[in-house]
């Protein structure tokens, strides 16, 4: 049982392109979801975060919509770079326990 | 700022062989401290966490064990690897708001 779910495992985009990534969760317990960036090789970084009390969180090129109501949420990268190429997870918190989705893969060609 | 160092960098080791993975956060005090196990490819499984010194928390069994012998240190061990502990073990720390940060992580090859 998945509780939390990313709808695609990769996802390829033109340089300068606003990519989507999508994660929706079950549990309604639920109320922080950070977005990990992870390259090859190396630990997890925290991207962006938002609580279950907000519907959206921006940072730079990063942005976090999120429906409670639905259950889901949404990465948007505005203007990829090459650089952005990475795999990204969707994580849900609820007290010390961090759930991680599968990961998508973007790809961003130049 | 808060560092976190984990060693060693890359193991191979033979199955059944015994093993101890480190981890240290510096500039960070009382610190939550988790253990996660990611295979290649995949998606991260959290093992352990730790609240305090001396206590550890179980969350999946995976023929592992942790420790916190320190404030600043959480220790990962089994004595006897199986073939699918091999992945990468990766340490983070928790701050107060729910937030984990993760350390470089350990890869880890059992053959």
């Amino acid at each position: 049982q998945q509780q939390v779910r990313q709808s695609s495992q990769s996802l390829t985009v033109w340089e300068g392109e606003t990519a989507i990534l999508n994660c929706s969760y079950e549990n309604s317990a639920f109320d922080y979801f950070p977005w990990y960036q992870q390259f090859p090789g190396e630990g997890p970084a925290l991207l962006i975060a938002i609580r279950s009390v907000s519907d959206k969180k921006e940072d730079g090129r990063f942005t976090i919509f999120f429906n409670k109501r639905e259950k889901n949420l949404s990465l948007h990268i505005k203007d990829s770079q090459p650089g952005d190429s990475a795999t990204y997870f969707c994580a849900a918190s609820a007290g010390n326990k961090l759930t991680f989705g599968i990961g998508t893969r973007v790809l961003v060609r130049p | 700022a808060q560092t976190i160092h984990q060693w060693p960098v890359a193991e191979i080791k033979a199955v059944g062989s015994p093993l101890s993975l480190g981890c240290t956060i510096k500039g960070k005090s009382s610190p939550n401290l988790y253990w996660y196990w990611q295979a290649t490819g995949g998606t991260l499984q959290q093992l352990f966490y730790s609240i305090t010194v001396g206590q550890v928390e179980s969350v999946v069994q995976l023929n592992l064990s942790a420790s916190r012998p320190k404030d600043d240190q959480f220790i990962l061990s089994t004595e006897k690897l199986l073939l699918s502990h091999s992945g990468f073990y990766l340490c983070a720390w928790g701050d107060s708001q729910d937030t984990q940060y993760f350390g470089p992580g350990t890869r880890l090859l059992v053959l």
